[in-house]
């Protein structure tokens, strides 16, 4: 079963633009984690979000949490095109059983 | 440091065949997790192991669907027999125990004609 429920499905920007994908759950987390998939590949862990924090930054990537509406955005600032890729979120109750969202295909144009 | 290894990274099959995968994990990580990703879905979970015992398998097709990780190590995954919607990517990831960052290895693409 899917947990989390991303939009948009895809989403193609120009480069040097910002990037924002949403991930919506079902029911209350431990944390939140978003990773990166390239074509063919595996997942790539990008950042990790606690149940107990709004908001928190790595490099070009800012991640926020609302609890009460069960939702996070990712937001890739100043998108290059090698973040062509597809975005997870996943959810963990607190069992490190983690549950991943259907995706977000970002394409970023040079 | 080494990462998460599986094997094959293709598999071509007939319905009704058997076929298995095989993983191990980055050493020294206790927990181990299948996952099953249909294409343009996300992953789902099959199994998680901690060590060698099963943590949860509750969406394991166990009529036809098992894995073993006997030495806490290594793992095999195997689906007997193969189904046209078993068609997919077989993903193994691995963490620390007690850590929440898991580490995903390339995966085994599989086809079932």
């Amino acid at each position: 079963s899917q947990q989390g429920e991303e939009d948009p499905q895809a989403l193609s920007i120009q480069e040097g633009e910002n990037a924002t994908m949403n991930c919506s759950y079902k029911t209350s987390i431990n944390n939140l984690q978003w990773y990166r998939q390239n074509s063919g590949r595996g997942l790539v862990h990008l950042i990790l979000i606690r149940s107990n924090e709004r908001e928190k930054h790595s490099g070009r990537l800012r991640v926020t949490l609302d609890t009460s509406k069960k939702s996070s955005s990712l937001l890739i600032t100043a998108s290059r095109a090698a973040d062509t890729a597809s975005y997870f979120c996943a959810t963990d109750s607190g069992t490190y059983k983690y549950i991943f969202g259907t995706g977000t295909r970002l394409k970023v144009l040079a | 440091e080494a990462g998460v290894a599986q094997s094959p990274r293709y598999k071509i099959i007939e319905k009704r065949q058997s076929v298995a995968f095989w993983c191990n994990p980055i050493s020294g990580h206790a927990t181990l997790y299948w996952y099953q990703q249909i294409l343009g879905q996300g992953p789902k979970l099959l199994i998680q192991f901690q060590n060698n015992g099963v943590v949860d398998d509750s969406q394991l097709p166990k009529d036809r669907f098992s894995a073993e990780r006997l030495k806490g190590v290594d793992s095999t995954l195997k689906i007997q027999p193969a189904k046209l919607e078993d068609s997919a990517v077989y993903l193994c990831a691995s963490s620390l125990q007690g850590a929440e960052k898991l580490f995903f290895g390339s995966g085994t693409q599989l086809s079932v004609l």
